[in-house]
């Protein structure tokens, strides 16, 4: 079993919906979540994070972390096209924290 | 653009071979991670360095190696290439010590693909 579970998609909604992107993992000892943003044939790049449980908003995007379900979600309200991406969710520990997890990443594509 | 630069872009090689990859972190940065990222495996974490000395590994094959520089460039060989080793190698960079800040983030260049024959 992989410590970080994400549905890979793809998953396709029309521009202005919400959308709604999550992981569920298995080692406790995660305290640091994360979730990257990867354009096709880019790099990933950070679009939030969240120390432990709780939410945290930037615009339009609402990260979610619920350690006692071991559960993490990215929402993004008022979707547009150039939010078509894919999505990976990334977490560690304090004594791995050179060592980010990441999900599998899900697919993500939003119809003008 | 991350500030980080990766080379060559593309690779084409036959198994059994041997390819060296290269990464230049970003201005400042002294960690450097290498990640391979595969469409069954996902984003795997391969070897980290700090400041030229390696300070966490992941499930790196022996069969794969890597160094850091004096001037805090990296390399990745891969040798020994079989066909699963085709992948996108992703080189990341950070400020700290810690591997990853505060804020989480790892700066990843563009990837080098990799396409063993």
């Amino acid at each position: 079993q992989k410590e970080v579970e994400q549905d890979p998609g793809p998953l396709s909604v029309p521009e202005g919906a919400i959308v709604s992107l999550n992981c569920t993992y298995s080692n406790s000892a995660f305290q640091y979540f994360m979730w990257y943003r990867q354009y096709s044939r880019k790099g990933p790049e950070l679009l939030m994070y969240t120390y432990s449980s709780g939410n945290k908003e930037d615009g339009r995007f609402t990260a979610q972390v619920d350690k006692s379900s071991k559960y993490i979600s990215l929402f993004i309200r008022d979707s547009q096209p150039s939010d078509s991406a894919t999505y990976l969710c990334a977490m560690n520990s304090i004594q791995g924290a050179q060592k980010l997890v990441f999900g599998q990443g899900t697919r993500l594509t939003i119809n003008p | 653009d991350s500030g980080v630069t990766q080379t060559p872009k593309h690779l084409i090689t036959a198994t059994g071979q041997r390819v060296t990859l290269r990464c230049s972190p970003r201005s400042g940065d002294l960690s450097v991670y290498w990640y391979q990222q595969s469409l069954d495996q996902g984003l795997q974490f391969l070897i980290q360095y700090y400041n030229g000395e390696e300070r966490a590994k992941g499930n790196i094959l022996e069969r794969f190696s890597a160094q850091q520089f004096p001037d805090l460039h990296s390399e990745l060989n891969l040798s020994s290439l079989e066909l699963g080793d085709s992948a996108l190698y992703f080189c990341a960079s950070s400020e700290g010590l810690a591997g990853v800040s505060n804020t989480g983030e790892l700066f990843f260049g563009e990837g080098s693909r990799l396409t063993v024959l």
